[in-house]
């Protein structure tokens, strides 16, 4: 598996909390994803990153916002969570635009009670 | 939008048999064509990819197809095994950096 990590693996919190995930790479890699996946939706882009400081929005960018100040970290924050965010979320990276590969994470699932 | 969908969402074979999935997507643009495996409470993993300027590509027991002109790409896989059972993903380019996912498929492959 390349270099990725995910904090927490797993977490459950009450709605109205703030949620923080870590995505931690050793890849050097360019680009980083944020993800989650639900039954019958397959993975869904919540917002990704080509850059030190460089985001934009996925499909599903509602209720989510993220940041990244090192190469290596990407941060995706649930400012108010809900119970519609309860959800497996996986972080992936990929080399730079040319080649589209794109390796994950191992995943964290997020419960909101 | 973009849009990729993914058929069947379930598939059920006897070991040794073959199995089919197929995509289709929306985006005339799209070069790029992975798919992934994803076994039960693990992450996705890529096992094959095609890109638009190859028609076929094989991997041992798996391969993939690309039709452009109609927009569709399959994952075939032989003589299948037990240890094939998964969820098995498709995806296409999107623009320039980005990935869109069918909804996957639950291979299911009986001794």
């Amino acid at each position: 598996d390349a270099g990725i990590t995910q904090s927490p693996r797993h977490k459950v919190t009450e709605t109205g909390t703030p949620v923080t995930l870590r995505c931690h790479q050793t890849e050097n890699h360019r680009y980083m994803y944020w993800y989650r996946q639900d039954p019958g939706h397959g993975l869904r882009l919540i917002h990704y990153s080509y850059g030190v400081k460089d985001t934009d929005k996925g499909e599903v960018s509602d209720g989510y916002s993220v940041s990244r100040s090192k190469t290596e970290d990407f941060l995706l924050t649930l400012e108010s969570a809900t119970s519609s965010q309860t959800s497996v979320y996986f972080c992936a990276i990929s080399r730079d635009r040319i080649s589209y590969e794109q390796y994950f994470g191992p995943g964290t699932r997020l419960t909101v009670t | 939008g973009e849009n990729v969908e993914q058929h069947p969402s379930t598939l059920s074979v006897q070991e040794g048999d073959s199995a089919v999935i197929k995509c289709t997507y929306s985006d005339s643009a799209s070069n790029y064509f992975p798919w992934y495996k994803q076994e039960l409470g693990k992450r996705p993993q890529l096992i094959i990819d095609i890109r638009s300027n190859v028609g076929e590509k094989k991997d041992q027991r798996i391969a993939v197809t690309l039709n452009k002109t109609a927009k569709h790409f399959s994952l075939h896989i032989t003589e299948t095994q037990p240890e094939d059972s998964a969820v098995y993903f498709c995806a296409a380019s999107a623009g320039t950096d980005k990935l869109i996912f069918g909804t996957g498929t639950r291979l299911q492959v009986f001794p």
